[in-house]
């Protein structure tokens, strides 16, 4: 089992709808959990961090978190075309000093 | 402005040839990192320093070498042995509070490495 998994996608969502994209991880332990934003031949940019239980929002972007199923997801209200990007979820395991990254899920939002 | 410099851009390398990405960031971070990035896939980590004077290696160390002679700087040379060396190369870099909680990582951006 892979330490973070995302589907890889491509996720194709209508302008103005609800981009939904999740990820699960294999630490029970881990602590930290972060969301990028990763345009083609850019590196990646941060959008989120969460921390706890429960959803955090910034805009139009909602994180949430739920440790007892080892889960986070990525909500994008109002999706536009500038969204469409690979979003790769980060997650600092309970015994390492590092990040673990998923393989990101492409998402491309259709006008 | 504060920031992560990774350079050059662009870089080729010739059989047998060593070559040398360089990093420097000017965010006060303690820990710096070095990922590589093959087209379609996810960020794999090659070498990790959380101190000046001290790193760890990665996932795919074999054929890269780094040094941590200065907080600002943590250069990757990517050495003749590694065999397939074409690849996006990203440095980044984070605040290493100690208290097991990491915080996010702060990418440059990036060098296309490529045979020539």
């Amino acid at each position: 089992q892979k330490e973070v998994e995302q589907n890889s996608g491509p996720l194709s969502v209508p302008e103005g709808a609800i981009a939904s994209l999740n990820c699960t991880y294999s630490d029970r332990g881990s602590q930290s959990f972060f969301w990028y934003r990763q345009y083609s031949g850019k590196s990646p940019e941060l959008i989120m961090s969460i921390y706890s239980n429960g959803d955090k929002e910034d805009g139009r972007f909602t994180a949430q978190l739920n440790k007892a199923s080892q889960y986070v997801s990525l909500l994008i209200r109002d999706s536009q075309p500038s969204d469409s990007a690979t979003y790769l979820c980060a997650v600092n395991p309970s015994s390492a000093s590092k990040i673990i990254f998923g393989s990101g899920t492409r998402l491309s939002i259709r006008p | 402005d504060g920031g992560i410099t990774q350079s050059p851009k662009y870089l080729f390398r010739k059989e047998g040839q060593n070559v040398t990405l360089s990093c420097e960031q000017n965010l006060n971070h303690d820990a710096m990192y070095w990922y590589r990035q093959d087209p379609g896939q996810g960020l794999r980590l090659i070498y990790y320093s959380q101190i000046v004077n001290d790193f760890q290696k990665g996932d795919i160390a074999e054929g890269y070498s780094v040094s941590r002679e200065k907080k600002e700087s943590f250069p990757l040379t990517v050495t003749s042995a590694q065999k397939n060396p074409t690849a996006f190369y990203l440095c980044a870099s984070s605040i290493d509070n100690g208290q097991g909680r990491n915080q996010p990582q702060h990418f440059g951006d990036g060098t296309r490495l490529s045979i020539l």
